[in-house]
């Protein structure tokens, strides 16, 4: 079955940028079907949606407007991961981050099905400091 | 942006016992696009439901979905001690597409 794992620094320094990957085992990110999703559950444990990506053909993406300046998500489908990075990271940013598969299709931006988020990493923690 | 409210924060039940919680929208959820999660500690959310009513396959019949438009509720008959866990509840629509609700705790009273 798929299974995802994140991986990158538990340590980046304030103003840097914050670098992650999720590889995806047991399936192709360019399959089709499905959005790779990136989320961050903070401290408090309240969780946040950071952005998604999708491809079959032409590559999709979508952000958090509260995000949107500082974040951009990839994918390398050579090396079927999803990464993302987020600029200007601040002590708010500290989290931990997870990817998760996104089982949804969009025809002409119009959501016609959402079955949630059903397969997720098992998360890695950041923390912004000096 | 659509802001779930869930209620209660914590639910402290007995095993055995029936619980039922809430999860309010602050707009109408489109085509009721609205799934709970379970989360318990050091691991990641597992999806339960999806639109609103539909089980995740492997799911126990004892997890159930209802609700349309801007109030939904999962509801667990019977506490089994591994349900005592988060719950939170997820919409897809709107901008950003993808918000969560603050979570429930369900502790063993």
């Amino acid at each position: 079955q798929v299974q995802l794992q994140e991986s990158g620094p538990g340590l980046v320094k304030p103003s840097q940028t914050l670098s992650l990957t999720c590889t995806v085992s047991g399936g192709s990110i360019s399959s089709g079907g499905y959005y790779w999703s990136w989320i961050r559950q903070f401290p408090g444990k309240g969780l946040e949606w950071i952005g998604y990506i999708y491809s079959s053909g032409t590559t999709e993406t979508d952000y958090n407007p509260s995000l949107r300046r500082r974040v951009t998500i990839s994918m390398d489908m050579s090396e079927n991961q999803v990464s993302l990075n987020l600029s200007s990271v601040s002590t708010a940013d500290t989290a931990v981050y997870y990817c998760a598969r996104v089982a949804m299709t969009v025809v002409r931006g119009v959501t016609r099905s959402f079955y949630g988020m059903d397969v997720w990493g098992h998360g890695t923690t950041v923390t912004v400091s000096s | 942006e659509n802001v779930l409210t869930q209620s209660p924060g914590t639910l402290s039940l007995s095993p055995g016992e029936r619980a039922t919680l809430s999860c309010r929208a602050s707009q109408s959820v489109t085509n009721n696009f609205l799934a709970w999660y379970q989360q318990k500690p050091g691991q990641a959310p597992r999806l339960l439901i999806y639109r609103a009513s539909s089980r995740v396959t492997g799911i126990p019949d004892r997890f159930s979905g209802s609700g349309s438009g801007t109030d939904f509720t999962l509801t667990i008959s019977g506490l089994q001690p591994e349900d005592f866990a988060v719950y939170y509840c997820q919409q897809h629509g709107g901008s950003p597409p993808i918000t969560f609700g603050g979570g429930t705790k369900v502790e063993i009273k």
